[in-house]
């Protein structure tokens, strides 16, 4: 397909782990990133990957790329209810002559206590 | 840190009213963008501009306009406000063209069309 890809609904219990995937369109992007958006606010840059890497750990975070089969995951440890909130994977494809970034729609994750 | 700030939180406008969004970022970042987020639609891109008087076409520009006479500040206009254009408007503003390093987001606005 021509979007980029996530599911549009999450739902997990606190102290669980989240995990939310996408799937982006160009296997030559070399970043691709996660943006949180918390109700109201503007997207907040998470966390990013350079597409040699296949995986990156950040605290809480951990990132997983699958170039084979365009694949990206976000991994939320010990999810939060302030991680309640929309999460956005985005992809800066070679394609793209201006290099603007290609947003999915958005996952929506909510945390029940 | 970046700041991308957006001159209004909520702004309720009347049908056909000229309308102006500011954004102003205060890091020398080249490029900046335009998107209004609907439910279920994601970010779609309305326009966005890469230097000084630049500006190019997004996703749905129609009923839209811009500016940028300045490199940090980039206006959004709805030239004739409509109803269906009632939305949460984001700026963002990134460093270089490649986007490596991502963008910074503004706080939004959400604009009702009455």
């Amino acid at each position: 397909g021509e979007d980029v890809e996530q599911s549009l609904f999450l739902s997990v219990r606190e102290g669980d782990s989240s995990v939310i995937n996408c799937t982006y369109t160009d296997s030559s992007s070399t970043y691709l990133y996660w943006y949180k958006q918390e109700p109201g606010a503007g997207l907040q840059l998470l966390t990013y990957i350079f597409s040699n890497m296949d995986m990156k750990q950040d605290q809480r975070l951990t990132v997983l790329l699958n170039k084979k089969d365009k694949h990206l995951s976000l991994r939320i440890a010990d999810t939060q209810t302030g991680d309640s909130a929309i999460y956005f994977c985005a992809e800066a494809p070679i394609s793209d002559s201006w290099g603007k970034l290609q947003f999915g729609a958005g996952t929506q994750v909510v945390v029940t206590p | 840190d970046v700041k991308v700030t957006q001159s209004s939180r909520y702004l309720v406008k009347r049908t056909g009213e000229k309308v102006f969004l500011e954004c102003v970022q205060d890091m020398d970042h080249e490029n900046m963008f335009w998107y209004r987020q609907d439910p279920g639609l994601g970010l779609r891109l309305i326009y966005f501009s890469y230097d000084v008087k630049m500006k190019e076409k997004g996703d749905i520009p129609e009923g839209y306009s811009v500016s940028r006479e300045k490199k940090e500040r980039f206006s959004l206009i709805l030239e004739s406000a409509s109803t269906n254009q009632t939305s949460m408007y984001l700026c963002a503003s990134s460093l270089t063209r490649q986007g490596s390093y991502g963008y910074t987001f503004g706080s939004g606005t959400r604009l009702t069309v009455v």
